[in-house]
């Protein structure tokens, strides 16, 4: 079964500074897709980037950007220049190329401060 | 351009009564999943259907019941509500191309059980 692990509950960050998520998953599938999703106090889920296990170049958009590491099974997230906006739970999710169903980490919380 | 909708956005029900939730997907989206949300927690898959027809399960009571319509929407049916179930219930849809692994979701309906 995959699973999708967040190891950091809380993360803090200065406005106009740089953080980075953790997000580490194991799977048998070798052709997947990786996402990082956030979910602001409104509780939408929100998309913010995605990233095929083909694909050896890193996924970015704009302020956003992924480390995948395949071998080591590791897609941590980058969030360039803070905005308090960016405050928000922030879900790594897993999807196998062969069925859509997602799964979820655990969650981290992000806290921008001004 | 169209997003997910779905209906109630907030639901009251008391033990042991029914609820009905209801998700209209993007246009042309022919997948439809449902997740559920627990207080603190990340969304958990429920049940997805494509092109009418159940195509994949997850963890979902026996108590709930789901379909998809002709025109692609899909219902969440729940019996006998349990206090356990309060919840914020997520659909989301896809068009099932191959390259079309995004998911998006709707703003959730949140299930109070009192």
């Amino acid at each position: 079964a995959q699973t999708v692990t967040q190891s950091q509950p809380e993360m803090s960050v200065q406005e106009a500074e740089t953080v980075t998520l953790s997000c580490t998953y194991d799977t048998s599938e070798n052709n997947y897709y990786l996402f990082w999703y956030k979910q602001p106090p409104s509780r939408q889920m929100i998309l913010v980037i995605r990233q095929e296990a083909y694909k050896q170049q890193n996924a970015t958009e704009n302020r956003f950007s992924v480390n995948f590491q395949k071998a080591a099974k590791s897609f941590s997230l980058k969030i360039s220049d803070s905005q308090l906006g960016d405050t928000a739970m922030y879900f790594c999710a897993y999807i196998p190329a062969s069925y859509g169903k997602l799964t979820f980490g655990q969650g981290t919380i992000l806290t921008v401060h001004p | 351009a169209a997003g997910v909708i779905q209906s109630p956005r907030h639901l009251i029900k008391e033990k042991r009564e029914t609820a009905t939730l209801k998700c209209y997907p993007i246009p042309r989206h022919d997948t439809v999943y449902w997740y559920q949300q627990g207080p603190g927690q990340d969304p958990q898959f429920l049940i997805s259907f494509y092109e009418k027809m159940q195509s994949d399960k997850g963890s979902i009571p026996d108590r709930f019941s789901a379909q998809q319509f002709s025109d692609y929407h899909s219902e969440l049916n729940m019996s006998s509500l349990e206090l356990g179930d309060s919840a914020l219930y997520f659909c989301a849809s896809s068009f099932s191309l191959p390259s079309s692994y995004e998911q998006y979701f709707g703003p959730g309906t949140r299930l109070t059980v009192t």
